[in-house]
């Protein structure tokens, strides 16, 4: 069966420090994957999505993601983050052929000013 | 183009009592899904549907029962409500076929449901 584990599921930086998200998945066939984050009060957005290619994708608002098909991981990177990316992040996967997508757990992000 | 539009956004039940929440999308996706949000649980799927008039059951079905009548509204009711259905509701549409086939779900702003 399909699953997501986010490691973290809080985490607490202070502004222009660099950010991994970590997210590994059980699947045993081609994968979409997807991160998505929720602002305080607000519906999940789209911030990345790999569906084949280049393994290094870049997303929205200077976040990337590298998936790694070895180790089943589909971690969020960013360089340098800033007091609006509090949030919550959600890894999800998708099996190619499924109708569904299954979410991890959620980390929640608090970024100090 | 309003996308996805959640009706009600918030409601209060006392146990027992019925409702339905309405998810309707301009977007003319296909797919449509409906997801319950819980503390340090994430997203849970409940029900989704891949075309009107089909419906399949999610992660945690039970005590819900949903309709895909029109391509563009999918519904969730509540037959009998309880207080673990205490929740944020999400509704979700996304396209299924040809090269669109993979793409990403497109999220509704929410119903907060409290159940007393």
């Amino acid at each position: 069966a399909q699953s997501v584990s986010q490691h973290n599921h809080h985490v607490i930086l202070s502004e222009a420090a660099s950010l991994e998200l970590g997210c590994n998945y059980s699947y045993g066939g081609t994968v979409n994957l997807f991160w998505y984050v929720q602002y305080p009060g607000q519906h999940l957005q789209l911030l990345l999505k790999y569906f084949s290619g280049d393994p290094l994708v870049k997303g929205i608002k200077g976040f990337e993601a590298e998936f790694i098909k070895s180790k089943f991981s589909f971690n969020l990177r960013k360089p340098s983050v800033q007091w609006s990316d509090t949030a919550e992040y959600f890894c999800a996967v998708k099996g190619n052929r499924d109708d569904k997508i299954i979410f991890g757990k959620g980390t929640r992000l608090h970024i100090l000013p | 183009n309003a996308g996805v539009t959640q009706t009600p956004k918030f409601r209060v039940l006392k146990t027992g009592q019925s409702m339905t929440l309405l998810c309707a999308q301009d977007m003319n996706h296909e797919y449509m899904y409906w997801y319950r949000q819980d503390p340090g649980m994430g997203l849970r799927l409940i029900h989704y549907s891949v075309g009107e008039g089909t419906t399949a059951k999610g992660e945690v079905p039970d005590g819900y029962n949903v309709s895909r009548l029109k391509k563009q509204n999918f519904l969730l009711g509540l037959e009998s409500a309880a207080p673990s259905q205490t929740s944020v509701y999400f509704c979700a549409s996304s396209y299924s076929t040809g090269t669109r086939y993979n793409q990403p779900q497109h999220f509704g702003d929410g119903t907060r449901l409290s159940i007393l």
